[in-house]
């Protein structure tokens, strides 16, 4: 184990749903990600928190809303998605100093909007 | 435009031989480049990074080279072993300490018994 906890592992939701992905880890990063996985494509950053301050947002819909409310914790706020919606989202986390040299991921949430 | 591949999608290999995996790249300055491994419904597992001005690095079996003027890193498995089946995945960073790492789409490994 990594050390980064995703819950749940698997959502289905329809496109009016609201729901939350979850993340923590409890290894002393300051720096923690969200990417999204989907097939056949390579990871993509949605956002990046460092210090619970957001300092990257990769030109993510609104309808995906990150909240880091300390250091260990980081939460994902889906509403209103679409199919193409559908994929791995993977929490990541980084040690204090040079933060992106070693990521710590979660095994993800897999998420199937229908 | 920029570009990570990786060799092949997937590659097959017997038990015991060496499995090399190829990553070039197009467009980038990598200031280090890194190799994962991430098994079905699992999230990636860092495994080396390369710094640009090293040429090679070694960890057990794995064995990482990074050239800089082919824009290419090889990624070696030695005696494999079934174990080592899995997708294995190249990034790159471009700055030290900067948030964004660019990934290839990964190559899926398989080690034959």
């Amino acid at each position: 184990e990594t050390g980064v906890t995703q819950t749940p592992r698997h959502l289905v939701m329809g496109m009016t749903n609201k729901k939350s992905l979850k993340c923590e880890q409890h290894l002393g990063h300051n720096a923690m990600y969200w990417y999204k996985q989907s097939a056949k494509k390579p990871l993509e950053l949605m956002f990046v928190y460092n210090f619970k301050e957001q300092t990257e947002n990769n030109s993510v819909p609104s309808r995906f809303s990150p909240e880091c409310p300390n250091s260990s914790h980081l939460f994902l706020h889906l509403h209103t998605l679409q199919p193409e919606d559908s994929a791995l989202y993977l929490c990541a986390s980084s040690p204090p100093g040079r933060s992106n040299e070693k990521l710590f991921f979660g095994s993800g949430t897999q998420l199937s909007v229908l | 435009s920029q570009k990570i591949e990786q060799n092949s999608e997937a590659l097959n290999i017997q038990e015991g031989k060496t499995a090399t995996l190829t990553c070039n790249y197009t467009n980038y300055s990598p200031a280090y480049l890194q190799w994962y491994r991430q098994d079905p419904g699992r999230g990636p597992v860092f495994l080396l990074l390369i710094r640009e001005n090293e040429k090679e690095k070694r960890k057990e079996r794995l064995k990482v080279t990074f050239d800089t003027t082919l824009k290419q890193s090889l990624f070696h498995i030695t005696a494999s072993q079934p174990a080592d089946s899995a997708t294995y995945l190249c990034a790159l960073g471009e700055e030290t300490g900067a948030n964004n790492l660019f990934f290839g789409t990964g190559t899926r490994l398989t080690v034959i018994p």
